[in-house]
């Protein structure tokens, strides 16, 4: 499809755990932004790259998540030793340029038990 | 410190009539905001959008008004459709922000009544 796509959709994780979300932006698409969703909240920014560069995380809430987009197309979020405060869904955005309209994928529910 | 906020977790309405959803933010450097829809399972979609310069933007059926003084602003959907139930988040951004982070409300769920 032409949209962005993310996988796993669900997973769950044992407190302690790491895990690897998976982002496929849009062909073309510059830039790319990782959210965390946590039940009944707003999407929460988290980082944002620049084709392969990292320009914000300054919404990383602990040094235990780490994003690379190393080639500047897919990304993959990682969670550390995960806690069960980590449990939300964890949605990825791209857009043309940082300016532009972002396209969200279906997110990915992680849940920590 | 929320700021984005919807204070209104869900409204109903009735098919054909107007719905309105509410969204107020605190901060003043934020110059372009957005409405998203989100269906279960889905991602959010985009809406609509205004520019801080202006008070009002149409498209379709779907109005947003931006009132800068009070901070405020509102969606309008006329008429309402049962396909509009869904989650509306309200999204606010500042050119300043040098990332284009978006902030987000916690979410309306609009149910539309056939």
């Amino acid at each position: 499809g032409a949209g962005v796509s993310q996988s796993p959709r669900y997973k769950v994780a044992k407190r302690g755990q790491d895990v690897a979300l998976r982002c496929d932006p849009i062909s073309g698409h510059v830039s790319l932004f990782w959210y965390q969703q946590a039940l009944g909240q707003g999407p929460e920014f988290l980082t944002y790259f620049q084709n392969e560069a990292q320009l914000d995380k300054s919404g990383l809430p602990s040094d235990r998540f780490f994003a690379e987009r190393p080639e500047g197309s897919v990304s993959t979020l990682k969670i550390q030793r995960t806690q069960q405060e980590d449990s939300a869904v964890y949605l990825c955005a791209s857009s043309l340029g940082p300016d532009n309209e972002q396209f969200f994928g279906p997110g990915t529910r992680l849940t920590v038990l | 410190d929320q700021q984005v906020k919807q204070n209104s977790p869900s409204l109903s309405v009735q098919e054909g009539r107007i719905s309105i959803l509410n969204c107020d933010y605190t901060n003043s450097m934020f110059d372009y905001f957005l409405w998203y829809k989100k269906y279960p399972a889905e991602g959010p979609t985009f809406l609509i959008s205004i520019s801080s310069i202006k008070d009002k933007n149409e498209d379709g059926r779907f109005t947003v008004f931006l009132n800068k003084s009070a901070k405020h602003l509102s969606l309008h959907i006329v008429p309402s459709q049962p396909g509009d139930s869904a989650v509306y988040f309200c999204a606010a951004t500042y050119s300043g922000a040098g990332s284009y982070q978006l902030t987000f409300g916690k979410g309306t769920k609009l149910s539309v009544i056939p």
